[in-house]
């Protein structure tokens, strides 16, 4: 079946520094799947942060940057430089075949930002 | 932006009762989910529900889950009877597309304890 691997289940980076979050997937089925950031902000609901439905293609949000990369069936979070306010659950998520409809995370990465 | 309300936020009930979850999605939303986690792991796809049917549910939405949402109200999540293996954190979701090519928007969960 479909599934989404997040290595790092906790990172902390200064204030000002780069950000790099890896997602990797895995889907069975031969067409390309829509890749998905959703955030976490502390006290509230998980919203979209950013997606791409295209391969080769990039999205961003925020300041955040995620690349659909099908050679290496990543698609990794990326941000040039952090904010306190950027502390938060970050989840990688895979939708599409055969269940349309459905959404499969992956197990989330907390990102602290010091200052 | 948009709210999704749960209801209640956390519940512990003895193995064997009912317990219902309510969720309260955006109001113009046609698609409504359920996800659960467990400390620790992931966020795992329960069920969708559309025009008043459930769509898709996986391995772990068992005989003794169901959902419903009478005359546009709460979207709810009943088990009957719970097991020690429920404890969780639920999370209901909205959406007006539909997952794959729309957004989803998230409660916070409602966290349940079965002793």
């Amino acid at each position: 079946g479909d599934s989404v691997t997040q290595t790092e289940g906790q990172v902390t980076v200064s204030e000002s520094k780069s950000l790099i979050i890896n997602c990797t997937y895995s889907t069975t089925s031969i067409a390309y799947p829509n890749l998905f950031w959703y955030v976490r902000y502390p006290g509230e609901g998980l919203q979209l942060l950013l997606k791409v439905i295209t391969a080769g293609q990039k999205g961003s949000s925020r300041g955040f940057e995620a690349t659909y990369n099908k050679e290496t069936t990543s698609f990794h979070l990326q941000k040039a430089s952090v904010q306190e306010s950027d502390s938060a659950v970050y989840y990688c998520a895979l939708g599409g075949m055969p269940n349309y409809n459905v959404l499969y995370f992956g197990s989330g990465t907390k990102l602290t930002v010091e200052p | 932006g948009p709210k999704v309300l749960q209801i209640p936020s956390h519940q512990i009930i003895d193995m064997g009762q009912m317990v219902t979850l309510n969720c309260d999605p955006v109001s113009n939303h046609l698609y409504f989910y359920w996800y659960k986690q467990i400390l620790g792991q992931q966020m795992e796809f329960l069920v969708n529900f559309y025009n008043g049917k459930v769509m898709e549910k996986s391995k772990l939405f068992k005989d003794q889950f169901s959902v419903e949402r009478p005359d546009g109200s709460y979207f709810t999540l009943k088990i009957q009877p719970t097991a020690l293996e429920d404890s969780a954190v639920y999370f209901c979701a909205s959406s007006l597309d539909g997952a794959n090519t729309g957004q989803l928007y998230f409660g916070e969960g409602s966290k349940l304890t079965v002793l």
